[in-house]
């Protein structure tokens, strides 16, 4: 099935690891993000990408690195993970309409990640 | 900054009642998207608008540009339309930084 795929779904980290997040969509989507949701607080933008070579930061950058080689995947690195980082993290791509707007937001299905 | 504010927080329905969620932002913005998250956490979104109102099957969403306010109503409710309900903003100038709502939980009792 088309849409968004994200691995893992599960994760516990020991604090200081390392880690990546999948991410791959096969829609030919321009725009990739990703996404942290704690809670008792909304969504919050952590990177996202408009191209293949092209990232930029969101509100919550900190801690984490991306890359876009490919149009389908944007993978999420954990550099040295903190407690404070435990949260559910989700991908998320869309497409530009006529207007210039990015429409089609498609959601992959979340990692819960733990930092211990 | 853009802040987004959703009413209510909860809300507990019996089924067949019309639902009404609000949403409340304080910048001009380029779009606004509504969006469900199922109880087992998936992310679906509803509805893109920048102006006037839309309708899909029995959700329908208005938003109101210079008042800067959206709605999104329920018609019929059912069970199975209990789940978190997100507003979230496109700031004008901003292509590409939603910022989100901390969402509304339906629950829809039969």
């Amino acid at each position: 099935n088309a849409g968004v795929t994200q691995t893992p779904k599960f994760q516990v980290l020991k604090t200081g690891q390392s880690m990546t997040l999948q991410c791959a969509q096969d829609m030919n989507h321009e725009y990739m993000s990703w996404y942290r949701q704690d809670p008792g607080m909304g969504l919050r933008l952590i990177h996202y990408s408009v191209g293949a070579g092209i990232t930029d930061q969101g509100e919550v950058p900190n801690g984490y690195n991306v890359s876009r080689s490919t149009t389908e995947d944007f993978p999420l690195r954990l550099l040295s993970a903190a407690p404070s980082q435990t949260s559910v993290y989700f991908c998320a791509s869309s497409y530009m309409g006529l207007n210039r707007l990015y429409y089609g937001y498609t959601f992959g299905s979340g990692t819960r990640l733990t930092v211990v | 900054k853009n802040e987004v504010e959703q009413s209510p927080q909860n809300l507990t329905a019996q089924e067949g009642e019309f639902i009404t969620i609000n949403c409340s932002y304080s910048v001009g913005i380029s779009a606004l998207h509504w969006l469900q998250q199922h109880p087992g956490g998936g992310i679906v979104s509803l509805f893109m608008l920048s102006s006037g109102k839309k309708k899909h099957g029995r959700l329908i969403a208005t938003i109101n540009i210079q008042e800067k306010h959206s709605s999104l109503h329920i018609t019929a409710s059912h069970p199975r339309d209990s789940a978190v309900y997100i507003c979230a903003v496109l700031p004008g100038g901003s292509n590409y930084k939603l910022t989100f709502g901390k969402g509304t939980l339906l629950t829809v009792n039969p």
